[in-house]
């Protein structure tokens, strides 16, 4: 069963604590991404990786930071620098080839910071 | 960069009713405008998609237009049913740039 696996579902952590969440895809996808989705704010992009060993920053990128060491996977690091870290974190990947094409989403990380 | 725009950000019908969610977008070089559904607690998910080479696109119930001198696309669902209650976001993007997301449009459908 293809697709784009995100855990946990739901992570606490205390202030001034990193955290990484996890995203893994078997869709073969070249390209990732993490978003980040607040109430009435829609989704804004944090970082992307469209190859192994590259990633650009999105809009929102202060205070994350991620790896790209394998086409599978593209961890997510929050980092204490992140002023407001709660909220809902969705990976997703996509097949670019000779133009734009879907994302395909996780179901998400949930995570609250006290 | 690319700035879209989204609206409304509610909208409540009557089971059996029509719904039109509109966006705008910046970008003339944009060329691909997906719109996907997000149940609550839920992933989104892709509904339709149309590229800048057609003016409008239909799978059943749910049809976009797309209008590029004026840089809007909308969202049209037919017939519209208690499961069609979700939120919806439109987006834009050009080439192999990211997707860039309207803020969202929580649809709600009475029965």
């Amino acid at each position: 069963d293809g697709g784009i696996t995100q855990s946990p579902k739901y992570l606490f952590r205390k202030e001034g604590q990193n955290v990484t969440l996890s995203c893994e895809q078997n869709l073969n996808h070249d390209a990732m991404y993490w978003y980040r989705q607040d109430p009435g704010q829609g989704l804004r992009l944090i970082y992307y990786s469209q190859i192994v060993n590259d990633f650009q920053k999105g809009d929102i990128a202060e205070g994350y930071s991620v790896s790209r060491e394998k086409k599978e996977s593209f961890p997510l690091t929050v980092t204490s620098a992140q002023k407001n870290p709660t909220a809902f974190y969705l990976c997703a990947s996509s097949r670019p080839g000779q133009g734009p094409s879907p994302l395909h989403f996780g179901n998400g990380t949930r995570l609250t910071v006290t | 960069g690319e700035n879209v725009e989204q609206h409304p950000s509610t909208l409540s019908v009557q089971e059996g009713d029509s719904a039109v969610i509109k966006c705008t977008y910046s970008d003339s070089a944009s060329n691909y405008f997906p719109w996907y559904k997000q149940e609550l607690g839920k992933r989104p998910q892709l509904i339709i998609d149309i590229r800048s080479n057609v003016g409008e696109k239909k799978d059943q119930r749910i049809a976009v237009t797309l209008n590029k001198t004026a840089k809007h696309f909308s969202l049209h669902i037919t017939e519209t049913q208690p499961e069609d209650s979700a939120v919806y976001f439109c987006a834009a993007s050009k080439g192999n740039t990211p997707l860039v997301f309207g803020k969202g449009t929580r649809l709600s459908v009475i029965a």
